[in-house]
């Protein structure tokens, strides 16, 4: 499986455009790239998934070079509602269908 | 649509006494379901995943263990709980495809005192 780093956490202001990346070195052929976002007391929710280049959806854009050794989610004009934890997950087909969450990145949105 | 339960919300129980978590998946045949534990402040930790009745792969050595009984129904179990074992627990499920989104249910948050 893909060991993923991440930021532990990031600060940001209200309006400000949020880039969190993530490191996944040995993701996989097969592999895809899937970012969700975690309230308190919440489960996960998906934001986007890519594979490769740049993905855009009405929240957020995901951007995937070539090697796909990294990948970039890009919040923009963050507001306070988006203070939450994002994950990267790389890897979903591995034999017994693992999914295994990084530590994920706590991003702090300020007034 | 596709829908997941999980229950109960809340629960406190004392260390020593059993548990039964249980999650119920609508809306969708054979998919793949998944219980995660969450620490307070902390990321999420695979415990359990089922490809199918009856098929259950563990990831962390513990007094836990999962069953499913049912195509769409999974279930978190211990006979005796530890201080440990409190958390936030969460199921999931997601399809077989590779590019399949996982789905999580509302959680648990288990205390054991």
């Amino acid at each position: 499986l893909a060991k993923i780093t991440q930021p532990i956490s990031m600060d940001s202001y209200e309006g400000q455009e949020v880039n969190i990346t993530c490191s996944h070195n040995n993701i996989a052929t097969n592999d895809y790239i899937t970012w969700y976002q975690q309230f308190p007391s919440q489960g996960p929710r998906f934001i986007i998934q890519g594979y490769k280049t740049k993905v855009t959806n009405e929240v957020a854009s995901l951007f995937i070079p070539a090697d796909r050794k990294s990948s970039t989610l890009s919040l923009p004009r963050v507001s306070l509602s988006d203070t939450a934890v994002y994950y990267c997950l790389v890897g979903v087909l591995t034999g017994g269908f693992k999914t295994i969450f990084g530590a994920g990145t706590r991003l702090f949105v300020k007034a | 649509s596709q829908t997941i339960h999980q229950w109960p919300a809340t629960l406190v129980q004392p260390v020593g006494s059993p548990l039964s978590l249980e999650c119920t998946v609508e809306g969708t045949s054979n998919p793949n379901l998944y219980w995660y534990r969450q620490a307070a402040g902390r990321g999420l930790q695979l415990l359990f995943y089922s490809v199918g009745i009856g098929q259950i792969s563990s990831e962390v050595p513990q007094n836990l263990s999962a069953s499913r009984p049912q195509d769409r129904q999974f279930i978190l179990s211990s006979k005796k709980l530890l201080l440990s074992d409190s958390g936030f627990y969460l199921c999931a499920w997601r399809g077989p495809a590779t590019n399949e989104k996982l789905f999580f249910g509302s959680g648990t948050q288990l205390s054991v005192l």
